[in-house]
């Protein structure tokens, strides 16, 4: 079974730019979220979609950063424009709302963005 | 809302040592309870859990007991090795399963 696809690995922008990060979520899992890890600290979570409606957002800055999930598979996180506080490793992760392990959460290998 | 608090790190071990890393909660009722690990360079990765009081969860040779009591979900090894070289997060969903993280231990074993 394949994991978690997160593109691009490493990305690196100067302030005030955009940028754009892509998910794929293991193939049937209905909830998607993204996480921001900033360096040194606990991933904290920005969004849960569930298919391609938005169950919590309220972490996410909405002024500057933006997701969707138009089919409920695939998700897109944006943020535009970047401020140097935005350096983090962007985590997308998956779950299943079936089967024996509804609560486990499977993650990609992140995206690190830098931000000059 | 529920939190976590987890033992600060880094933390530095020689091999074969024994291992604790202590991580402790705040939530409404009994959620399940998580430990993942971060390899370096790698992405996150479930390394155990337990999902009711008393509960023990293993793998690896890692072990964590959900205690109700002192509402606790402690990390331990009995003897670790170079390659358990971490960052180990203790972590618990919320209503809607969103993950509620710790703040990372950093684990270096010396050979």
């Amino acid at each position: 079974e394949a994991g978690v696809a997160q593109s691009p690995r490493y990305k690196i922008i100067e302030k005030r730019q955009s940028v754009a990060f892509w998910c794929n979520p293991i193939s049937g899992h209905a909830t998607l979220y993204w996480y921001q890890q900033i360096l040194g600290q606990g991933p904290k979570l920005l969004i849960q979609f569930q298919n391609n409606g938005v169950v919590d957002d309220s972490q996410l800055p909405k002024d500057r950063f933006s997701a969707e999930r138009l089919k409920g598979v695939d998700s897109t996180l944006k943020i535009q424009p970047a401020k140097l506080e935005d350096s983090a490793v962007y985590l997308c992760a998956s779950s299943s709302l079936t089967g024996a392990n509804p609560d486990t959460q499977y993650f990609g290998p992140g995206t690190r963005l830098t931000v000059l | 809302g529920n939190s976590v608090t987890q033992m600060e790190g880094p933390v530095t071990l020689s091999e074969e040592a024994f291992l604790t890393i202590n991580c402790t909660y705040t939530a409404t009722g009994y959620p399940s309870l998580f430990w993942y690990v971060q390899y370096p360079g790698e992405g996150l990765q479930l390394l155990l859990k337990a999902t009711k009081a008393d509960d023990k969860g293993s793998n690896k040779g890692f072990e964590a007991t959900y205690r109700k009591e002192t509402t606790s979900f402690h990390l331990e090894k009995g003897s670790v090795q170079v390659s358990d070289s971490a960052v180990y997060f203790c972590a618990l969903p919320g209503s809607a399963r969103q993950l509620t993280f710790g703040s990372g231990t950093q684990l270096t074993v010396l050979p």
